[in-house]
């Protein structure tokens, strides 16, 4: 059984730019969450998707979007990024209900 | 908005030592509350999924109680080693939500001192 995996592990931009992080859910889960988790903080929902839908998002501003393919991988991407973004962003991937999330590792960004 | 809290912040104790740490959560429209271990460099691991009031739960020297009536939840360690130590995060799912939209709280970090 495959775990879920995110690239890259770390990445480095500057402001203004775009970027998009990937995730492959665990085999056979259908639901992905994204999360932004900034220092000292719990992870911050930013939105989910269910079967290539966008299935409910957090209070996140419409530059930050998503995808999910047939294979239930996922991308997040953030337009015009400020210094703010800079955080560990999770992916976690579950079967849904109240069936407990399979994270992955996550993805640092840091903004310049 | 809902508020999740978890408290202490963080906890250094020795090796050998019990110790216990509070989820606070949301007593309305309560569907089930999730713990998770998160070791640095690691992800964060599912432990328990609570969904009744009165729910116990134990893994090894772990448990975890709760209460949904007054909103909180007990995590417990009994007798911790160093390889407890970690970030342990609750959250909170809503009836109206799946898991992965649940509300985390910020965590407690737990330092075990050999």
């Amino acid at each position: 059984e495959t775990g879920v995996t995110q690239s890259p592990t770390h990445l480095i931009k500057t402001r203004g730019q775009q970027v998009t992080l990937r995730c492959s859910s665990q085999s056979g889960h259908n639901t992905v969450s994204w999360y932004q988790q900034a220092l000292g903080q719990g992870p911050q929902f930013i939105f989910q998707y269910y079967r290539e839908e966008e299935n409910g998002r957090g209070n996140f501003p419409p530059r930050f979007s998503g995808l999910q393919f047939p294979n239930y991988s996922s991308e997040l991407n953030v337009n015009a990024l400020e210094l703010d973004d800079s955080a560990l962003y999770l992916c976690a991937s579950s079967f849904g209900g109240n069936q407990p999330q399979h994270f992955g590792d996550g993805t640092r960004l840091s903004i310049l | 908005i809902l508020n999740v809290e978890q408290s202490p912040q963080s906890l250094h104790v020795q090796e050998g030592d019990s110790t216990n740490f509070t989820c606070s959560f949301p007593s309305s429209n309560f569907y089930a509350l999730h713990w998770y271990r998160w070791e640095t460099a690691k992800s964060p691991e599912a432990l328990f999924v609570m969904t009744l009031n009165g729910d116990e739960k134990k893994k090894g020297r772990i448990s975890a109680t709760l209460n949904t009536k007054e909103g909180y939840s007990y995590l417990y360690i009994k007798g911790s080693q160093p390889e407890d130590s970690a970030t342990y995060l609750c959250a909170f799912q809503a009836g109206y939500t799946n898991a992965g939209k649940s509300t985390f709280g910020d965590g407690t970090t737990l330092t075990v001192k050999p």
